[in-house]
């Protein structure tokens, strides 16, 4: 089953707007990732944040996760034309004794120039 | 550095044909592992290697093989093609974390196959 789940699946927005996307899991994680796929292309890790973090930043990206309620939210400012993409989310899990990297199904954002 | 290669990048089956997906890091990672990506379904785990010598199966194995016999190269290898396994396959690397635990993933470019 998928453990990331992101939320909402699909968001249009103008240049310079802030995009927010959400993710939950439901198991116990050492870390949460976020990646960026452009169409047609390879995913990309954009930010890695630890489970006892509770936010992180790189550049205009910022990260949050609260393991109380399993969830983690990526906040892009001022978005840029070039931030058009689907954006994953993934947890690692220690099921079955060792890690696996888990998906969700990703969010796509579309930034209206 | 190349990072994670995959050949090919596209490829037509016929059901019931056999073929191996190639991939190679050259970062020296422990961890790799093979997803499928279909429409709607995000990436999904076939099969993961957390060294050489050892693979074990992801979320949806059934139909294909892995082996792990070098660091850098992780074959996967599609037993007798179906319909169901078009997809875009994707082969990423990783290298362990401090505490034992997947980090930053490195990803190959896909390799679209059909299966007709």
């Amino acid at each position: 089953s998928q453990q990331g789940e992101e939320d909402p699946q699909a968001l249009s927005i103008q240049e310079g707007e802030n995009a927010t996307m959400n993710c939950s899991y439901k198991t116990s994680i050492n870390n949460l990732q976020w990646y960026r796929q452009n169409s047609g292309r390879g995913l990309v890790h954009l930010i890695l944040i630890r489970s006892n973090e509770r936010e992180k930043h790189s550049g205009r990206l910022r990260v949050t996760l609260d393991t109380s309620k399993k969830s983690s939210s990526l906040l892009i400012t001022a978005s840029r034309a070039a931030d058009t993409a689907s954006y994953f989310c993934a947890t690692d899990s220690l099921r079955y004794g060792n890690n696996r990297l888990a998906f969700g199904k990703g969010n796509q954002v579309v930034v209206i120039p | 550095n190349a990072g994670v290669t995959q050949t090919p990048k596209f490829q037509v089956l016929k059901t019931g044909q056999s073929m191996t997906l190639q991939c190679a890091q050259d970062m020296n990672h422990e961890y790799m592992s093979w997803y499928r990506q279909d429409p709607g379904m995000g990436l999904r785990l076939i099969h993961y290697s957390v060294g050489a010598g050892i693979t074990d199966q992801g979320e949806v194995p059934n139909g294909y093989n892995v082996s792990r016999s070098t660091t850098e190269d992780f074959p996967l290898r599609l037993l007798s093609a179906a319909p169901s396994q078009t997809s875009v396959y994707f082969c990423a690397s990783s290298y362990w974390g401090q505490g034992a635990f997947v980090t930053e993933a490195f990803f190959g470019q896909g390799t679209r196959l059909t299966v007709v």
